[in-house]
């Protein structure tokens, strides 16, 4: 049963420290989407990449947020320095290009103090 | 904003019972999708109704999408409490490359 797989599942760390979030998509998937939920904003898209190359990242914050796909089987995210505010839970998603259906990630619930 | 909006926000019925939530959005879209969540897992994928479909079913669901509206609804037939989650619709537009716009959500309560 494929499934997209994330890293860690949860994450606690101090105001200003680097976190660094992993994301393994389904195999033979070549788009992946960084989303953020919180109660307030809801699911806001980050970022997302298509064949490895990014496609969007307006939703990013350039200063401290960066997104890259080292190679097909592996999507990062990091935040650098880390702010209370980044507190939320963090999917990954993959898919398909001929399809539309996006696949998730259970999450990574990160807790900034 | 393209983001589509869902009511209600919430809904609490009796097993056994229909579910009807409804999506709005505003610009002209390729597809629309439901995508359920249940408390502290990341988001399942539904159901997809293309832009020309006017209805959909699948299992004991049933999505209809009324383009000269900007709606679109999901009906939960026979609801169990197994269906108790948060649904969310979410909307590929004309321009936008694939990436999909989810709505608030509406989070339905199944009493048994």
């Amino acid at each position: 049963d494929a499934r997209v797989t994330q890293t860690p599942r949860h994450k606690v760390t101090e105001m200003g420290q680097e976190v660094t979030m992993r994301c393994q998509p389904i195999l033979g998937h070549n788009t992946v989407f960084w989303y953020r939920q919180t109660m307030m904003q809801g699911l806001e898209l980050l970022a997302y990449f298509r064949n490895r190359a990014p496609l969007d990242d307006s939703g990013m914050p350039k200063d401290r947020f960066s997104a890259e796909m080292p190679d097909a089987t592996l999507a990062t995210l990091k935040i650098q320095p880390s702010e209370p505010r980044d507190s939320a839970v963090y999917f990954c998603a993959s898919g398909r290009g001929d399809t539309y259906e996006q696949y998730f990630g259970p999450g990574t619930r990160l807790t900034v103090t | 904003s393209q983001q589509g909006e869902e009511d209600p926000q919430a809904l609490s019925i009796q097993e056994g019972e229909n579910a009807t939530m409804n999506c709005s959005y505003k610009t002209s879209i390729n597809n629309l999708q439901w995508y359920r969540q249940n408390s502290g897992r990341g988001l399942v994928h539904l159901i997809l109704i293309r832009s020309n479909e006017r209805e959909k079913h699948s299992g004991r669901l049933r999505v209809t999408l009324d383009t000269s509206k900007k709606s679109s609804s999901l009906l939960i037939t026979a609801s169990r409490a197994a269906d108790t989650a948060s649904y969310f619709c979410a909307t590929d537009h004309f321009g936008n490359t694939g990436k999909l716009i989810f709505g608030q959500g509406t989070t339905l309560q199944v009493k048994p």
